[in-house]
């Protein structure tokens, strides 16, 4: 089944505890995304990847690392994490160049910081 | 700097009956637009995704419109069900870089 996983899909951490989260694909993408999801503030994308070795930054990158050594996985690491972060994150993957082909998302996961 | 605004910001309506969300947006260029379907607690899934040149979509029960030279959309309900009820999200792309423009969003309950 073509899908994007994400774990954990649940977390509570405290502040200053370093944290990965998983996101993996298995339909072969190129481009991969880390999105937060707050209430009253939709979607704000994180960090994008067009490429194995290829990120950037999206709106609201800091406090965030990403790292894209392999085409399928594309983890989120939170180095310091503080309260602010506490937030639901989606993992998306496209074939291509997001703005022009479909987005898949993960399931998401909900981390919270205390 | 693009944007896309959508309303009402949530709805609430009978099972059985029809509903029309809107979306307004100022991004240019303009490439395309989707709409995005997101139950409580998960990831969002598509339902349509328009270019320029069409002005009409349809999934099911779900039709998508699309004026350009206005900049609006509107995602039609028909006959709306008990799994209706989420949050309807309008995502608008631009004919250059490589992000998405993401509105916040229409959250819909349907009740019996």
């Amino acid at each position: 089944e073509a899908q994007v996983t994400q774990n954990p899909r649940y977390l509570i951490t405290v502040t200053g505890k370093k944290l990965t989260v998983t996101c993996s694909q298995n339909m072969n993408h190129e481009y991969m995304s880390w999105y937060r999801q707050d209430p009253g503030l939709g979607l704000r994308q994180i960090y994008y990847s067009m490429n194995v070795e290829v990120t950037d930054k999206g709106d609201v990158p800091e406090g965030y690392k990403v790292s894209r050594k392999e085409k399928r996985n594309f983890p989120l690491i939170l180095e310091s994490p503080s309260p602010n972060q506490t937030s639901l994150y989606f993992c998306a993957s496209s074939e291509r160049e997001t703005v022009f082909y479909e987005q898949y998302f993960g399931p998401g996961t909900r981390l919270t910081v205390t | 700097k693009n944007q896309v605004e959508q309303s009402p910001q949530s709805l609430i309506i009978l099972e059985g009956k029809n509903c029309t969300l809107q979306c307004n947006y100022t991004v240019s260029p303009f490439s395309n637009l989707r709409w995005y379907k997101q139950d409580t607690g998960r990831g969002p899934v598509s339902l349509t995704i328009m270019t320029f040149s069409e002005n009409t979509k349809s999934n099911g029960r779900y039709t998508a419109t699309l004026d350009a030279d206005t900049k609006q959309s509107s995602l039609h309900i028909t006959a709306s069900q008990l799994s209706d009820s989420a949050s309807y999200i309008c995502v608008v792309s631009a004919d250059s870089g490589y992000a998405l423009n993401f509105g916040k969003g229409t959250s819909l309950l349907v009740t019996p």
